[in-house]
């Protein structure tokens, strides 16, 4: 079975724009979460969606933006980049809420 | 507020040298603590999930068990494939992990 997958691998932006983030999780996993991790704050929860609602959102700034599709793939958007945004954006797929969580490989974005 | 603290920070083994990684866990209602492998520039990777006291879990040199209070998994006689920065992860309510700063071990040959 194939793993969650993340699109793309890395990504170099400049402060002031927008970007988005893609997952495809494990085929048959309804639920997916969102997290940065930096080196300074470690792994830090974004946001969680299931059937397509976001059931949980961690302590981030508006600016930080998720949806998910029926199929369960899901985005993730952030506007106004700020240089603290640099950071591994990853991905974690369950099969149900409150599953283990597998995490696809991550998105490095760079904040220029 | 959960809260998850590792220790040591870091580990320098030599290969054959069983040692224990510590997790420290402040929750409101436990619901899943969990382990992973992360190796660098790659994404976490899965390796046990605990749920209750006294509960522990067996993979090749690696064993986990979890008390009220905190979890050790324990490596032992280490190979150099087991560098690596071990992370610890409390779940309470819904899916989110609350995670602790890592143990970064580095297993000498």
């Amino acid at each position: 079975k194939a793993g969650v997958t993340q699109t793309p691998r890395y990504l170099i932006k400049t402060r002031g724009q927008q970007v988005t983030l893609s997952c495809s999780p494990i085929s048959g996993h309804r639920s997916v979460s969102w997290y940065q991790q930096t080196p300074g704050q470690g792994l830090q929860f974004l946001f969680e969606y299931f059937s397509e609602t976001q059931r949980n959102k961690g302590n981030f700034p508006g600016r930080f933006s998720g949806r998910q599709f029926s199929n369960s793939r899901s985005e993730m958007n952030v506007s106004t980049l700020e240089l603290g945004d640099s950071a591994l954006y990853l991905c974690a797929s369950s099969l149900e809420e409150a599953d283990t969580q597998y995490f696809g490989p991550g998105t490095r974005l760079t904040v220029l | 507020e959960d809260q998850v603290t590792q220790s040591p920070e870091a580990l320098r083994l030599q290969e054959g040298e069983s040692s224990s990684l510590n997790c420290s866990y402040t929750v409101s209602g436990l619901r899943g603590l969990f382990w992973y492998r992360q190796d660098p520039g790659k994404g976490p990777e899965f390796l046990f999930t605990l749920y209750s006291a006294g509960e522990e879990k067996e993979k090749e040199r690696l064993k986990a068990t979890l008390t009220k209070k905190e979890s050790f998994l324990h490596i032992t006689a280490p190979k150099p494939e087991d560098s690596a920065t071990y992370l610890c992860a409390v779940q309470a309510a819904g899916n989110k992990l609350t995670f602790g700063g890592g143990t970064r071990v580095l297993v000498k040959p």
